[in-house]
């Protein structure tokens, strides 16, 4: 199993450009997680999916979209970067009955 | 107010001694976690919680369904311990708790 598997792990936007961070796990789990993490700071829930096809908002919603086609994959859309995303950004994944794993991170500079 | 409240938010120690971090929280749930986080930013997962308490070598997870509350314990610190120490709870959603930084010096 290669876990869970986030890309890219940096990235520099501009202002009012869009990308995708990607988010794969091939440990079929059904509950997949996006998060921010600022400075110092806790991690905040962007987005979750308790299962394919469905998501909900987490706490900070604003500014990201996400989907959920397959099981495997979740991936979280910037649209209209803005300096106030410049954050590091976690994917995780789990089952009811596992531990949760995190991706190695995402390190997004909007300038 | 935090659903999920860590107790302290830093933490040094000397080599040696018995560390306890605290969790508490204020939401329904079906599991706690305990999380480290490196300063290199990497997050792995220590324990996952339901009821009672569970050990892997030095670190010992408790849990108080009815208090709502859990303790990270270390025994024996080490400096390799050195890191920040995160309390997630998990209904659908899977909230983290602002983190304990510990210090341990030799």
């Amino acid at each position: 199993n290669a876990g869970v598997t986030q890309t890219p792990k940096f990235r520099i936007l501009k202002i009012g450009q869009s990308m995708t961070l990607q988010c794969a796990q091939d440990m079929n789990h059904n509950y997949m997680y996006w998060y921010r993490q600022d400075p110092g700071m806790g991690l905040k829930l962007i987005y979750y999916s308790v299962g394919a096809g469905i998501t909900d908002k987490g706490e900070v919603p604003n500014g990201y979209n996400v989907s959920r086609s397959t099981t495997e994959d979740f991936p979280l859309r910037l649209e209209l970067a803005a300096p106030s995303q410049t954050s590091v950004y976690f994917c995780a994944s789990l089952r009811e009955d596992t531990e949760a794993f995190f991706g190695q991170g995402t390190r997004l500079t909007v300038v | 107010k935090n659903e999920v409240e860590q107790s302290p938010q830093n933490l040094t120690a000397q080599e040696g001694e018995f560390i306890t971090i605290n969790c508490s929280y204020s939401v329904g749930i079906s599991a706690l976690h305990w999380l480290q986080q490196h300063p290199g930013g990497g997050i792995v997962s220590l324990f996952m919680l339901s009821s009672g308490k569970k050990k892997h070598g030095r670190l010992i997870a408790t849990i108080n369904i009815q208090e709502k509350h859990s303790s990270l314990h270390i025994t024996a610190s080490h400096p390799r311990d050195s890191a920040v120490y995160i309390c997630a709870v998990r209904s659908d959603k899977l909230i983290f708790g602002t983190g304990t930084r510990l210090q341990v010096f030799p």
